[in-house]
């Protein structure tokens, strides 16, 4: 069964950073990899897509990779802000029709 | 305008009640999905739904039964509530299958069962 991780649980940071979270899954055998994040009491926003195909892929100042093989994903961000400050999840998808979640990483940018 | 929009925001319940929370897209998705968040925020896929039919079901007990009449819909009838049902559920959708598209997120639904 798929296993998604993500470390570290919590991370604070002061504004100016650049910072890299970590998402770990157990079987590569994935067709996509999804970055989202989640604020206090609302929902999830997605973030970054990424196929099996890719190696990363770029938002502003995000940049998510995916090495499958080693089942890790990295979302990097680069000159954090206190707006960045959120829950940061990752999702992967062996099939088509679900995603398995990671538990989060809760990040607070420091102004 | 919302693009995944669920109905209540809150819930507060008593054991043993009936409940149900709504789920509407108008994005024009095909596929819907429920999620549950438990108290350590881990999120576990419940149902989805593709084109109005039943496509993925988690060893969810039968007192959670999903109703799309429509693809722009996806509800979540609740029987017999239990205080381990108190969660955050969530509703997603995509564009076909999440191969290759995102999933869009609705803002959750607080469930609180004393």
């Amino acid at each position: 069964k798929q296993e998604v991780t993500q470390i570290p649980a919590a991370l604070s940071v002061p504004e100016g950073e650049n910072l890299v979270l970590n998402c770990s899954f157990t079987d590569s055998a994935i067709y996509n990899l999804q970055w989202f994040r989640q604020d206090p009491g609302k929902g999830l926003t997605s973030l970054l897509l990424i196929q099996s195909s890719q190696r990363e892929q770029t938002s502003g100042r995000l940049n998510a990779s995916l090495d499958k093989s080693s089942g890790r994903s990295t979302l990097y961000i680069a000159a954090s802000q206190p707006g960045d400050s959120a829950t940061y999840l990752c999702a992967v998808s062996p099939r088509g029709n679900q995603f398995y979640f990671g538990t989060g990483t809760s990040l607070t940018v420091i102004p | 305008d919302t693009a995944v929009s669920q109905t209540p925001k809150y819930l507060v319940t008593q054991m043993g009640n009936d409940k149900s929370i709504k789920c509407e897209q108008n994005l024009g998705h095909d596929t819907m999905y429920w999620y549950k968040q438990d108290s350590k925020k881990f999120l576990k896929i419940m149902f989805s739904y593709n084109n109005k039919e039943l496509i993925i079901n988690e060893t969810v007990p039968n007192r959670f039964s999903p109703k799309s009449p429509d693809k722009a819909h996806l509800n979540l009838h609740i029987n017999s509530l239990e205080l381990g049902d108190s969660a955050v559920y969530f509703c997603a959708s995509s564009q076909g299958l999440a191969l290759y598209n995102e999933q869009f997120f609705g803002p959750g639904t607080r469930l609180t069962v004393l």
